[in-house]
């Protein structure tokens, strides 16, 4: 089983669509968790943090459910500038050793 | 400059050639990193230095050397390379020690491609 998993897509939604991504991990000790945006043969950029329950900002919701441990990002009222993939990301560990592990991404595109 | 910059953009190498990356960050963070992007695959961890000292190595061979000279800088030297080495090379920087120091913001990559 994959540290991180997250489907590939790729998610194919009208501009307006509400889209949603899960990722389950596999580490029930993992602490925090991120979900980063990476444009094409671009790096990779921090979207949000998710330390307890959830995190809102703006268009985009990250839940957090660690008896299930998964991951969701909600995203409302897509816009054409919200195409790229997303990477959902997982720091396990502790003190000096703990570590980000990413997923393989999920790719959206945003269509007109 | 501010963030995370890294030099080259591009490198093309042949395998018996020696070159290496530069990293830099202008965010003040006393930890930085190495990954390595391949195509279709997840990013996957090589290197992490805390205030200058290696932390990890995560089995990368021994023809990838990183160097930490102080806290703002880091390299990646390069020898006697492998075409399967091709890859995007990631560096990313973030605070140790405090409350979110796991989250970690990434340079723009060095696109290598090895012959």
């Amino acid at each position: 089983r994959k540290e991180v998993e997250q489907d590939p897509g790729p998610f194919n939604v009208p501009e307006g669509a509400t889209v949603a991504f899960n990722c389950t991990y596999s580490n029930s000790a993992s602490q925090s968790f991120f979900w980063y945006r990476q444009d094409c043969r671009k790096e990779p950029k921090l979207l949000m943090s998710v330390y307890s329950s959830g995190n809102e900002d703006g268009r985009f919701t990250a839940q957090l459910n660690r008896a299930s441990q998964y991951i969701s990002l909600l995203i409302r009222d897509s816009k054409l500038s919200d195409s790229a993939t997303y990477l959902c990301v997982v720091f396990a560990g502790g003190g000096n050793t703990g570590k980000l592990i990413f997923g393989q991404g999920t790719t959206l595109q945003v269509k007109p | 400059e501010t963030g995370v910059t890294q030099t080259p953009r591009h490198l093309v190498m042949g395998m018996t050639n020696k070159k290496s990356l530069k990293c830099e960050q202008h965010l003040g963070h006393n930890a930085m990193y190495w990954y390595k992007q391949s195509a279709k695959k997840p990013l996957e961890l090589m290197f992490v230095y805390n205030f200058k000292e290696q932390t990890e190595n995560n089995s990368v061979p021994s023809r990838f050397s990183p160097e930490c000279p102080n806290s703002s800088h880091l390299f990646l030297h390069l020898h006697t390379l492998q075409p399967e080495d091709s890859a995007l090379y990631l560096c990313a920087s973030s605070h140790f020690g405090q409350g979110r120091w796991n989250e970690q913001f990434f340079g723009p990559g060095t696109r290598l491609t090895v012959l």
